[in-house]
């Protein structure tokens, strides 16, 4: 596609069970990142993936939450026993590489745990 | 670890007028530089990006930002305020050894009156 896309756009789940959030990245873009805009915490970063190599997790926020990319395209970000507090709205982005590529933002999943 | 500082969460400018939004980040290392907008209930973005060529950027619809080191500022601005300005911009840093993911600050939302 021409652009980074995301689904679902919005997700409704109640506390405790496990959501998955998809993220399909610009066709050739290396780089993908996770982030979460939520009111309390603003925007924050929580996990990159580069080509082949080991992903930066240092920005989850717990070990409920996990992510990973099959085939250094498509990724999932994956969410268990879901809490309140992981409501948010959940963005992803690509860039064609780590250097100074610019990352090219998706619309984002707005998930909220009832 | 980097860090961006957004000064005035709201701003309120009448169509016409200046657009000025601050914003001033700390790095250890030089960095990149961006600012994204976020219109209502869609992603981020990119507005400018600051990557150590012309301290002085220009981006989309009208606005440009100067990278000041010794005041580590990259406030951004537009001469003329139009309507379709209203929404929330967000400054960013990043730096390359850290795989470019992105900081951010608080976020400024623009109010734009007619």
């Amino acid at each position: 596609g021409a652009g980074v896309s995301q689904s679902p756009s919005n997700k409704v789940t109640e506390k405790g069970k496990d959501v998955e959030l998809r993220c399909d990245p610009i066709s050739g873009h290396t780089a993908l990142y996770w982030y979460r805009q939520s009111l309390g915490q603003g925007l924050e970063f929580l996990i990159y993936f580069q080509g082949n190599s080991a992903p930066d997790k240092s920005g989850l926020p717990s070990d409920r939450f996990s992510a990973e990319r099959t085939g250094g395209s498509v990724s999932t970000l994956t969410i268990q026993r879901t809490q309140q507090e992981d409501s948010a709205v959940y963005l992803c982005a690509s860039s064609l590489e780590v250097g100074e590529g610019t990352q090219y933002f998706g619309p984002g999943t707005r998930l909220l745990v009832l | 670890a980097q860090s961006v500082t957004q000064l005035g969460s709201h701003v309120s400018v009448s169509e016409g007028a200046l657009v000025l939004l601050r914003c001033n980040y700390s790095s250890s290392v030089p960095p990149y530089l961006f600012w994204y907008v976020q219109y209502p209930n869609q992603g981020l973005q990119l507005l400018l990006k600051y990557t150590s060529a012309a301290t002085l950027v220009k981006g989309i619809n009208g606005f440009e930002a100067e990278f000041k080191k010794s005041e580590t500022s990259f406030h951004l601005t537009k001469p003329s305020a139009h309507m379709s300005d209203a929404a929330e911009y967000f400054c960013a840093v990043s730096v390359e050894a850290a795989g470019n993911k992105l900081t951010f600050g608080g976020g400024t939302r623009v109010l734009v009156k007619p």
